[in-house]
């Protein structure tokens, strides 16, 4: 299953929202997370089950959609929230696969 | 707390094996469900999974990869470890490689990474 992202990358302004969007090649049902990496960063889980939290990730994110599209929003952007942002599937796998991200710029 | 810790060595050369090690703890690999998986990222790139191993020691690798042939991955049953081998190493291969803790009966997605450890693959 292919995992396209768009926009590449978003410039936002801090204290505004940012819309990242996920598309799969096949239906995943809600078997899709996101993942955040801040700049020399490990990746970091914030969204599991396509619109799920993990633990202590902030109310300002939240997940939505399910089968073939999928989106992660952002309010108030913060500093540490410029980062990459990546969708996985685990509906089909192996292998799991992942998106080539969308960058998060000031 | 769940942690998890990737060694190994940070330079190899062309051709030679690549073996990586994590080591875990706050969780058991005997638990129904816990897996680990290695995932890795090229300099610049996006995040690439390779293999997963879960509590029955069953073995999962991406296929799709041409380097599925050279992977291999194992746990350690007398230590909380998986150790992640890769033949014939390639410059491409050169990457910060990644294990993470995959809990299949709750969240399926990689919940917690180790800090990851970068491998360079040069002469």
């Amino acid at each position: 299953i292919v995992l396209t992202q768009s926009p590449v990358s978003l410039s936002v302004s801090p204290g505004e929202r940012a819309t990242l969007s996920c598309r799969a090649s096949h239906a995943v049902g809600s078997n899709l997370a996101w993942f955040q990496q801040r700049p020399g960063q490990t990746p970091r889980l914030l969204i599991y089950g396509a619109s799920t939290r993990a633990t202590g990730i902030s109310a300002r994110f939240s997940g939505s959609g399910s089968e073939t599209e999928f989106s992660l929003t952002i309010t108030s952007l913060q500093s540490d929230d410029f980062a990459i942002y990546y969708c996985q599937q685990y509906m089909t796998w192996p292998p799991f696969t992942f998106g080539p991200g969308t960058k998060v710029e000031i | 707390q769940v942690t998890l810790r990737e060694s190994g060595p940070a330079l190899v050369r062309p051709t030679q094996t690549l073996t990586l090690t994590c080591d875990f703890s706050g969780f058991s690999l005997n638990t129904r469900g816990m897996c680990v998986s290695w995932i890795r990222q090229a300099p610049g790139k996006a995040l690439e999974w390779l293999a997963l191993i879960d509590w029955d020691d069953a073995k999962y690798y991406n296929t799709f990869l041409k380097t599925m042939t050279r992977l291999t991955i194992s746990k350690d049953f007398s230590k909380d470890q998986v150790v992640l081998s890769m033949t014939n190493m390639e410059p491409e291969d050169t990457a910060t490689y990644f294990c993470t803790r995959v809990d299949m009966a709750n969240i399926f997605a990689s919940d917690v990474w180790g800090q990851g450890t970068l491998v360079t693959v040069s002469s």
